[in-house]
């Protein structure tokens, strides 16, 4: 099946920095990719879906200056948290659809970046 | 709008056991249904996916999964449980429009116990 990548997978950083995390698919490409967020044992929130070329369009609730979205090519998508604070930690997970074949109506998913804000 | 319920946080069964993991869902047209298993810090494994066709869905590691329109469900099913099978399971839907995102229950926690 197709992959997904994501890295960093965790990262601890100081309140008040920008972290960005980077989604990929490995070999297949993707126009469309979805940013989730989890905390601990809790569902999966949709975040924000991102567009190859165009702007990403986020959920309600979630602050599109906080968490910046660029899909800068078919095959990566990153998503910045801006000026990170503590009720930022999470856990962040990338998804991309597969539109061709067998991988059809299926979604792919990153295997998450665990973020820590002192 | 799209919805998933998985009443039930946690559910415990003995090694051996059949388990069931229950999901309801609300979707305007056709749904698209999946279920996905998490372990500790991982990502989401797919287990299976009901599209059309076959009321009942087979898929990874002996789960199975039946639709059912009528309750709108689609709850998780295995014959036999296995210890390793403890872990956080999402049951999730989509529409049936292509690339659209899904919306995930909140979860339920499998444990198995030896």
């Amino acid at each position: 099946g197709a992959v997904v990548s994501q890295h960093p997978s965790w990262v601890i950083c100081k309140s008040g920095t920008s972290v960005k995390i980077e989604c990929r698919s490995l070999d297949f490409q993707a126009t469309t990719m979805f940013w989730y967020r989890q905390f601990p044992k809790q569902s999966l929130m949709l975040m924000a879906t991102s567009n190859e070329g165009s702007k990403a369009t986020y959920e309600q609730g979630v602050e599109k200056d906080k968490f910046l979205i660029n899909h800068a090519s078919l095959t990566l998508s990153t998503l910045t948290v801006t000026s990170a604070h503590p009720e930022d930690s999470s856990f962040y997970i990338c998804s991309a659809p597969g539109l061709a074949g067998l991988s059809y109506n299926e979604q792919f998913f990153g295997p998450g970046t665990r973020l820590t804000v002192l | 709008a799209q919805s998933v319920a998985q009443p039930e946080d946690q559910v415990n069964v003995a090694e051996g056991n059949p388990l069931t993991v229950k999901c309801t869902y609300s979707v305007s047209g056709n749904p698209y249904l999946f279920w996905y298993v998490q372990y500790p810090n991982r990502g989401l494994q797919f287990l299976l996916k009901y599209i059309t066709g076959d009321n009942l869905v087979k898929g990874s590691y002996g789960f199975e999964a039946e639709f059912n329109k009528s309750q709108t469900s689609f709850h998780l099913k295995k014959p036999s449980a296995l210890v390793s099978d403890s872990a956080l399971y999402f049951c999730a839907v989509r529409t049936n429009q292509a690339g659209t995102a899904l919306i995930f229950g909140k979860g339920t926690t499998l444990s198995v116990s030896s």
